[in-house]
């Protein structure tokens, strides 16, 4: 149990466009879901959390406007990168808790390279 | 300010010794996790520590957490080339009622097991 999914995973785009990534739970209801950042060797940096059905919370210095976090239901978020430059190329992975005990902790997806040319 | 800390950063190492890799942090909690990443994959979950003096251990890896010294240690035990990855120690903090139990990720070691 507890798998988390996200799609694509890897994406490789032209700067000015945006990039959309999906997180799904597969087998469980997740009320909040985490988006973390990673540049290469380095450590994940939290963006934001997004409960379902309400706005995401974002961490200092992240721009909400450039990264837009959807949480519409308790089984998928998406993270937007709009207008995407070079310097958003990096390691982009999801994470999700559940509602009930077993799963109140975070359950990692596998991850999306996202290279912006 | 919320600090997680890792040392050693880098640590290359022959098999069969041992070594520990620390996690201190920097506000009270008592939710510990470890993880490991291989290169260019997600997280793996090792260990979850939730209170203080927890002791967890899985076949040559051994995480404790002491919550007064705000310091768990990852004991690595006759390491084989295998276990060369990089760990990460991540603690729980529940900031608001929105977030409930956020993770804050240490620096990260990266092991090099040299056979």
């Amino acid at each position: 149990g507890a798998v988390v999914s996200q799609h694509p995973s890897w994406v490789i785009c032209k700067s000015g466009t945006s990039v959309k990534i999906e997180c799904r739970s597969l087998d469980f209801q997740a009320t909040t879901m985490f988006w973390y950042r990673q540049f290469p060797k380095q450590s994940l940096m939290l963006m934001a959390t997004s409960n379902e059905g309400s706005k995401a919370t974002y961490e200092q210095g992240v721009e909400k406007d450039k990264f837009l976090i959807n949480h519409a239901s308790l089984t998928l978020s998406t993270l937007t990168v709009t207008s995407a430059h070079p310097e958003d190329s990096s390691f982009y992975i999801c994470s999700a808790r559940g509602t009930s005990l077993s799963y109140n902790e975070q359950f990692f997806g596998p991850g999306t390279r996202l290279t912006v040319l | 300010e919320l600090k997680v800390e890792q040392n050693p950063l880098f640590l290359s190492m022959q098999e069969g010794k041992n070594y520990t890799i620390y996690c201190n942090y920097s506000t009270t909690s008592d939710r510990l996790y470890w993880y490991r990443q291989d290169p260019g994959k997600s997280l793996e979950s090792l260990f979850v520590l939730l209170s203080n003096g927890a002791v967890k251990q899985e076949g040559r890896l051994m995480a404790s957490l002491d919550t007064k010294a705000r310091l768990s240690t990852l004991h690595i035990t006759a390491a084989v080339h295998d276990l060369s990855a990089t760990y990460f120690c991540a603690v729980g903090w529940t900031i608001s009622v929105n977030t409930g139990n956020q993770f804050y990720f240490g620096t990260g070691t990266s092991l090099t097991v040299i056979p």
